[in-house]
This record gives structure tokens, sequence and C-alpha cells, in this order.
């Protein structure tokens, strides 16, 4: 299976902060890449899906870009709201998810 | 707005079946647009894809997780199931279903945009 690996595993951020996660495909998933936010006890929330589209609902303050094996999403300006965990899914074959991002308050 | 609601027991002994049940509200199974799928969470831990199911009864499973693990489809009740059997504290997990939007993807290959609430279940004697 293709493995996803995110980085940093947990990032403490400030309120208005630009934030930056990484996500990197074991070999290439051309665009075939989500983003979801996960609070603690709930279901994760799709972000964004073929690398870069906004889901619906979804802030535009949430970015994507990439492709290949390499993925960034981006926060432009973080909000209190934002603080969560972020996980990449590939779905180029089958799908695999990454270990997870923790953006905590710094 | 479509909504998805997972049931099932809470608690299975080890070697037995864990047997979950997702009912779709606000939309239909059968809409051609969407695959269903199956997820799990460990304790403390990532995510986990496990099957996915389209409304004609076509089937995609984890290669990872292939052996005793069915999912099915009932169109006349707008559910859908997993199966998984000879479970071990390792299955232990928060189990999600959820919905693929074949607009995001191709093939059967999806991102989930709606997914239910989650389910706790807890392989132990």
């Amino acid at each position: 299976d293709i493995q996803m690996t995110q980085s940093p595993s947990t990032l403490a951020a400030s309120v208005g902060d630009r934030v930056t996660i990484t996500c990197r495909a074991g070999q290439s998933i051309s665009r075939w890449l989500a983003w979801y936010q996960q609070k603690s006890g709930k279901a994760p929330k799709l972000l964004i899906y073929k690398a870069s589209n906004l889901a619906s609902g979804v802030p535009s303050r949430f970015s994507g870009r990439g492709s290949g094996t390499d993925f960034t999403l981006t926060i432009s300006s973080l909000q209190p709201d934002d603080f969560a965990t972020y996980y990449c899914q590939q779905y180029d074959t089958y799908s695999t998810f990454g270990q997870g991002t923790k953006v905590e308050i710094k | 707005q479509v909504q998805l609601q997972e049931s099932g027991p809470g608690l299975v002994e080890p070697s037995g079946t864990l047997s979950l049940t997702c009912s779709v509200s606000g939309g239909s199974i059968s809409s051609p647009g969407y695959y269903w799928g199956w997820l799990r969470q460990p304790p403390g831990k990532g995510l986990e894809w496990i099957a996915s199911v389209y409304y004609s009864g076509s089937t995609y499973y984890n290669p990872a997780l292939k052996s005793g693990v069915s999912i099915s489809v009932d169109t006349s009740r707008n559910h859908f199931s997993l199966r998984l059997n000879s479970v071990t504290a390792a299955d232990t997990a928060v189990y999600y279903c959820a919905r693929e939007d074949r607009s995001t993807g191709y093939l059967f290959n999806h991102a989930f945009d709606i997914w239910g609430q989650g389910t706790v279940v807890t392989v132990s004697s």
C-alpha cells in the first residue's frame, strides 16, 4: 500500500499565524489527495480534495497545493476553531491516511 | 441534507463477529454519484479505510484487511453494513461510515465528504 508521511506530528501556533502542514506519499499519487480536520471525539471533516479543491463550506483561509509525492495544507491565518488534528489521505490506489498533525495552542 | 448513522453492538467477544449498519437519511443510497464506505480509528491512533460499496453491489476492500471482512448494501432499507469475522483486541476502534463523492476521484477511489458520528466498538471478553 502507499505510505503517507505527515510532518510535523505536532505544531504549536498562535491565533493569526500562518501554518503549513506537509504530506509526502511513498510513490506518485498525481493529485489524488484529500485533507481532513478532526476535533477530539468528532468525525473527520473534509477540507480539501484533489489536492487543491476546497470542499463545500470550508473557509478560504484553508488551501492545498502539490502533486506527485509532495503536498501541503496551509492555514493562512489560524483561528481559534482551527486547533485540531489534520490528516491527509491518498486515494490514487485504494485509500491510506497519514498519521496526523496536531495543531496546538502556543 | 444527507446524514449517516452507525449502529451495532458496542462490545464484541474475541473471535466473534463484528456487525455494523450505517443508515442513510436525507438522500438515496442508490444515487449514482456516490460510494459508501467504512473506516475505523483505534484509540489514540490514525484513520484506516476498511471497505467501500456501490449501490449496484460492487465492493472494494483494503487489501491489508480483506480477509474476514464483508461489506454489503440494502437499497430497500437505504443502509449498508459491515461484517468483520474473527475479531481480536486489535479491532477495538471507533468505526465510522462515510459517503464518497465520485466527483472527487476516479474509478472507485474518492474522498469522504460526509461522515457518521462514529460508534465505539470494544473487543473484549
